[in-house]
């Protein structure tokens, strides 16, 4: 099992340019999230899903938009990257049985530097 | 809204030194208490957890007691070694207030063991 993958590791953009980030599980994982990870802030929470098709916004959802077509994929967009986007970003998977969810297995990361 | 702290960092340790890693947190429900754990360049990873007030977490010779007359879930351990060098969070889970599957993370506490 690969666990959570990511993709890119790193990438740099240009304010105003857009890309995709591509998190993938293996698990059967039926719930998805990505996250923001900056100094002294901790983690938080952009968008998660809780199943194919779903999505939802958590905490710091503006500027970022995501899709979940297939079950074991969730994408993160940036339509119109900002410096303040710059970011280390980290999708993550769990199960959906109750008391488990809280459970969530990590991808390694992508860094994102916004010039 | 749900919050946790966390001692600032970076704490320094000689090896087979005592550690505790302080963490308080609020909450508007009875939430679950967690510590991740985050290896350099790889994602977080749970190291233990409580679900009720007074229940210990353990796993991999750390411990925390969640401790609802303080709101605290402290990270111990009794001898720390080189390999426990990492970042460590505390998080929450509240589904009183229908915050849905969040976690809600500390800004992280980076522990450095030396030997």
């Amino acid at each position: 099992n690969a666990g959570v993958t990511q993709t890119p590791k790193f990438r740099v953009l240009k304010t105003g340019q857009s890309m995709t980030l591509l998190c993938a599980q293996d698990m059967n994982h039926e719930y998805m999230y990505w996250y923001r990870q900056d100094p002294g802030m901790g983690l938080r929470l952009i968008h998660y899903s809780v199943g194919e098709g779903t999505t939802a916004k958590g905490e710091v959802p503006d500027g970022y938009n995501v899709s979940r077509l297939k079950k074991q994929n969730f994408l993160l967009g940036l339509e119109s990257a900002a410096p303040s986007q710059t970011s280390v970003y980290f999708c993550a998977s769990s199960f959906a049985v109750a008391g488990n969810w809280e459970t969530q297995y990590f991808g390694p990361g992508t860094r994102l530097l916004v010039l | 809204g749900d919050s946790v702290t966390q001692m600032e960092g970076p704490v320094t340790l000689s090896e087979e030194a005592f550690l505790t890693i302080n963490c308080t947190y609020t909450a508007t429900g009875y939430p679950s208490l967690f510590w991740y754990v985050q290896y350099p360049g790889e994602g977080l990873q749970l190291l233990l957890k409580a679900t009720k007030a007074d229940d210990k977490g353990s796993n991999k010779g750390f411990e925390a007691t969640y401790r609802k007359e303080t709101t605290s879930f402290h990270l111990e351990k009794g001898s720390v070694q080189v390999s426990d060098s990492a970042v460590y969070f505390c998080a929450l889970s509240d589904m009183s207030n229908n915050a849905g599957n969040m976690l809600t993370f500390g800004g992280g506490t980076r522990l450095m063991v030396k030997p």
